[in-house]
């Protein structure tokens, strides 16, 4: 079936890196464009950023432009997050999903990342 | 960035009861109205996409309908594993945008 699992996550002092990854079964990464999603505590959902099926194509939200990262390796059939600069509201589960403006239909289960000193 | 607005931002409700949560989008984003159901500790799951489609696996209990700016998720017989809090999500324009959610509890 299909599954994505995340990993990476942690405890991370601000200014920091990490780099997340998401791990894909059960279908075939490269015909799917992907995304990250976060959520900080108690809070809603964010969208971060996707990457077409390709890599050709990357778009970050607002706020983690220019700081984080998306990539992919088809053949590894993993996602990927690198997170530079980090930053306190950085802090929250990271969850990767299957989609970009399609609906998001499979998400992991999600990495949390704490930014903290 | 379009902006979505759920109403209520929680509502209690009981087993059996019709729930209906609605989500305003700040511009006209056609059918491309997301619903999604997310439980405690647990990633967000799809439910309804494209306004009024259910994601295959979803009962249905759950319906969609709206188009433009406003959409309403119902719920018509609420089940004790609907407990939870639900988020629409356009995919109308980059970036995707989420409603805040809405808590259904007991």
């Amino acid at each position: 079936q299909v599954q994505l699992v995340e990993s990476g996550g942690g405890l991370v002092k601000p200014g920091g890196s990490l780099r997340l990854s998401c791990a894909a079964s059960g279908f075939t990464l490269s015909d799917y464009y992907m995304s990250w999603i976060r959520q900080a505590p108690g809070k809603g959902l964010e969208w971060l950023s996707y990457i077409s099926s390709s890599s050709s194509y990357t778009k970050y939200a607002d706020s983690v432009k220019g700081r984080f990262t998306i990539s992919r390796d088809n053949a590894k059939n993993s996602l990927y997050l690198q997170m530079n600069s980090l930053r306190a509201e950085d802090t929250a589960v990271y969850y990767c999903a299957r989609g970009e403006l399609s609906p998001l239909d499979q998400w992991g289960q999600g990495t949390l990342v704490t930014v903290s000193s | 960035d379009i902006q979505m607005t759920q109403s209520p931002s929680s509502l209690s409700a009981s087993v059996g009861d019709r729930v209906t949560i609605t989500c305003r989008a700040s511009q006209t984003i056609s059918s491309y109205l997301n619903w999604y159901q997310q439980k405690p500790g647990k990633a967000p799951k799809l439910l309804i996409y494209a306004t009024s489609n259910l994601q295959s696996g979803v009962p249905s209990r759950f319906s969609g309908s709206g188009s433009g700016t406003d959409f309403t998720l119902t719920i018509s017989s609420l089940q004790p594993e609907d407990f939870a809090t639900y988020y629409c999500q356009q995919s109308s324009n980059t970036p995707p945008t989420f409603g805040q959610g809405t808590n259904v509890e007991i």
